[in-house]
């Protein structure tokens, strides 16, 4: 099956600075990739997502950015302000709505 | 428009306990699901639904039980609960997108 890999696992940047979350994916037949947004005491939150189609995709200070031939897909966030600090989850999916496999998450935190 | 919503939001457990979770949804979807939370672990899909009256196996399913009589609820049982079943569940709503609830922190002493 998909096995989603996610890095890092913690991530801590000065407030302005940039993030970078990255993941990789097993199988080449994945073509749907959304990131999702835990704030504490919360549920996941999809934040942006990008299809097989597209190799970039950008939303204010958050883009996603997308290698199929390596297989890896990336979330940045620029300008990063406090209320960044989360839990993000990277997944992949291969139209099959119950086979969207999670990363393990990165805990950002952004320090004023 | 709630969304997503998850009864109880705490609880508590003694070992052998029976509980049932339950996930309400008013967006019409085909689709639900439950996942546990665990540290370091991520999310992991314990059982899925396609539709009213459907269910499935996902990666976890043991200790766990679920039912789909109405195309809004998701139930998720746990017969005889062990402390391994601490976690913190999330149901989730959609196909390929995905609407979660607020989660329920469960706690088995």
């Amino acid at each position: 099956g998909e096995n989603v890999e996610q890095h890092p696992s913690t991530l801590s940047v000065q407030e302005g600075d940039s993030a970078v979350i990255k993941c990789t994916y097993s199988d080449s037949a994945s073509n749907y990739f959304p990131w999702y947004k835990q704030e504490l005491g919360k549920g996941p939150q999809l934040i942006i997502d990008i299809r097989s189609n597209v190799g970039e995709k950008k939303d204010q200070r958050i883009a996603v950015t997308l290698n199929k031939t390596a297989k890896h897909f990336s979330l940045h966030i620029t300008e990063t302000q406090p209320e960044d600090s989360a839990v993000y989850f990277c997944a992949a999916s291969k139209n099959s709505p119950y086979a969207l496999n999670f990363g393990k998450g990165t805990s950002l935190l952004v320090t004023p | 428009n709630a969304g997503v919503t998850q009864t109880p939001k705490f609880r508590v457990l003694k070992t052998g306990q029976s509980m049932t979770l339950l996930c309400a949804q008013d967006m019409n979807h085909e689709y639900m699901y439950w996942y546990r939370q665990d540290p370091g672990m991520g999310l992991r899909l314990i059982h899925y639904s396609v539709g009213e009256g459907t269910t499935a196996k996902g990666e976890v399913p043991d200790g766990y039980n679920v039912s789909r009589l109405k195309k809004q609820n998701f139930l998720l049982g746990l017969e005889s609960a062990a402390p391994s079943q601490t976690s913190v569940y999330f149901c989730r709503t959609g196909n390929t997108e995905a609407f979660f609830g607020q989660g329920t922190r469960l706690t088995v002493v």
